[in-house]
């Protein structure tokens, strides 16, 4: 069963917009772990976020920012005035009890100048 | 390096020839999980060690698919009698324990002829 679904491929915007790439997980487990990577054209992922289940503060890191909110199972991410250096593909990604963790098919960002 | 360390980076195989693929994790990371990548998808959850135990490999495709960890550190994933539907990039990810962040090697590409 797919556990984290993001519902965007593909996205692409003019460098300065601002985007959303949504996320949503399924789980049962009252402890778990959203993430996310980015994974630029050179194809290594890159580790951006981890919030765990009981904090649902909002986060905010330069262009960056996260929405988690558990009444609607989402874990949305948002880059503020997009620069093409920004384009790759993202995932979202959940880990629950067990270690393993399991990631969305990915959203591919292209930022044109 | 510090960084996870995958090799072959690259590696083509006639159908029903045996592979194996290494991982270098972090030094001092217990974790180590390997994924699969088909192109355009996300990364999917093959296996997972902790030190040198085997505690998840319910993500192996079939029982051609076997990996190892011996001393807790590298890591060989193996696959026997390639077929074609295994062509993908192989990703080793290690990480200090519990739903910690990932950090992810560059990946094998592996192309099954």
């Amino acid at each position: 069963a797919q556990k984290v679904t993001q519902a965007q491929t593909e996205i692409s915007v003019v460098e300065k917009e601002d985007v959303t790439l949504d996320c949503v997980y399924e789980t049962r487990d009252t402890t778990y772990y959203l993430f996310w990577y980015k994974q630029p054209p050179s194809g290594e992922l890159v580790f951006l976020i981890r919030r765990n289940s009981f904090d649902e503060q909002n986060e905010i890191s330069g262009r960056y920012s996260w929405n988690f909110q558990k009444s609607t199972s989402s874990f949305n991410f948002t880059i503020t005035a997009s620069q093409v250096v920004d384009s790759a593909v993202y995932f979202c990604a959940l880990s629950e009890g067990k270690d393993d963790m399991r990631f969305g098919a990915g959203t591919r960002l292209t930022v044109k100048p | 390096g510090a960084g996870v360390s995958q090799s072959p980076r690259y590696k083509v195989a006639k159908r029903g020839q045996d592979v194996a693929l290494r991982c270098d994790p972090i030094s001092g990371h217990v974790s180590l999980f390997w994924y699969q990548q088909a192109l355009g998808q996300g990364p999917e959850f093959l296996t997972y060690f902790q030190n040198e135990a085997q505690l998840d490999k319910s993500g192996l495709p079939s029982d051609r698919f076997f990996a190892e960890r011996p001393e807790g550190s590298v890591s060989t994933l193996k696959i026997q009698r390639t077929q074609q539907e295994d062509s993908a990039v192989y990703l080793c990810a290690s990480s200090l324990g519990r739903s910690s962040p990932l950090h992810f090697g560059n990946g094998t590409r592996l192309t099954v002829t």
